[in-house]
């Protein structure tokens, strides 16, 4: 099994430029997530979705931000226009299926800074 | 904030100590996870305990779970240089799921 697979694994970008992150993740799972890491909040759930249908974005911290998945192999998450906030590091992660008691399988991250 | 709270923030000991985390929450759980998380890498999925659990082993790991208190630790037994990472637990209440602030775990060669 590949795992959860993101890219790219870096990205570094100016102030009001576009951000695509990409997930392909495991497969055969029904749930993705889209996490945002930084020192000073820790792991935040941005998105997640169910059977690519999005179930819970309260996270999403602005309008900004946006995330789609087309189909079960393939998610995106978008930030337009970028800002310096926005540099952390992003993970996507999947599971067969939500509940507490299934693990989450994470990619290695997307590296943003925004500069 | 329904997260899961580590404590130590920062640990360091000796390749071959005993490492001792703990984590709290603050509602009733159906299941609490521990994950490890490698510099540069994603999280990786540790170990599961239920909530009709007190106390699980996967290999030199061992995880104990209080709901009275709702606490939870993490201990790792003849530690590694390779068990270096930060470590935390999640959990939530119902579908709910939150990770916690973490510990980072120093163990020297």
């Amino acid at each position: 099994d590949a795992g959860v697979i993101q890219s790219p694994r870096h990205e570094v970008t100016e102030m009001g430029q576009e951000v695509t992150l990409r997930c392909k993740p495991i497969s055969g799972h029904d749930y993705l997530f889209w996490y945002r890491q930084t020192m000073m909040r820790g792991l935040e759930l941005l998105i997640y979705f169910n059977n690519n249908v999005p179930i819970d974005d309260s996270g999403m911290p602005e309008d900004r931000f946006s995330a789609k998945m087309p189909n079960a192999s393939f998610s995106t998450l978008k930030i337009q226009p970028s800002e310096p906030r926005d540099s952390a590091v992003y993970f996507c992660a999947s599971s067969l299926g939500r509940h507490s008691n299934q693990p989450q399988h994470f990619g290695d991250g997307t590296r943003l800074s925004i500069l | 904030s329904q997260q899961g709270e580590e404590d130590p923030q920062a640990l360091s000991i000796q390749e071959g100590e005993n490492a001792t985390m703990n984590c709290s929450y603050k509602t009733s759980i159906n299941n609490l996870q521990w994950y490890r998380q490698n510099s540069g890498r994603g999280l990786v999925h540790l170990i599961l305990i239920r909530s009709n659990e007190r106390e699980k082993h996967s290999g030199r790991l061992r995880v104990t779970l209080d709901t009275s208190k709702k606490s939870s630790s993490l201990l790792i037994t003849a530690s590694r240089a390779a068990d270096t990472a930060s470590y935390f637990c999640a959990t939530g209440p119902g579908n709910q799921f939150y990770f916690g602030t973490g510990t980072s775990l120093t163990v020297i060669p």
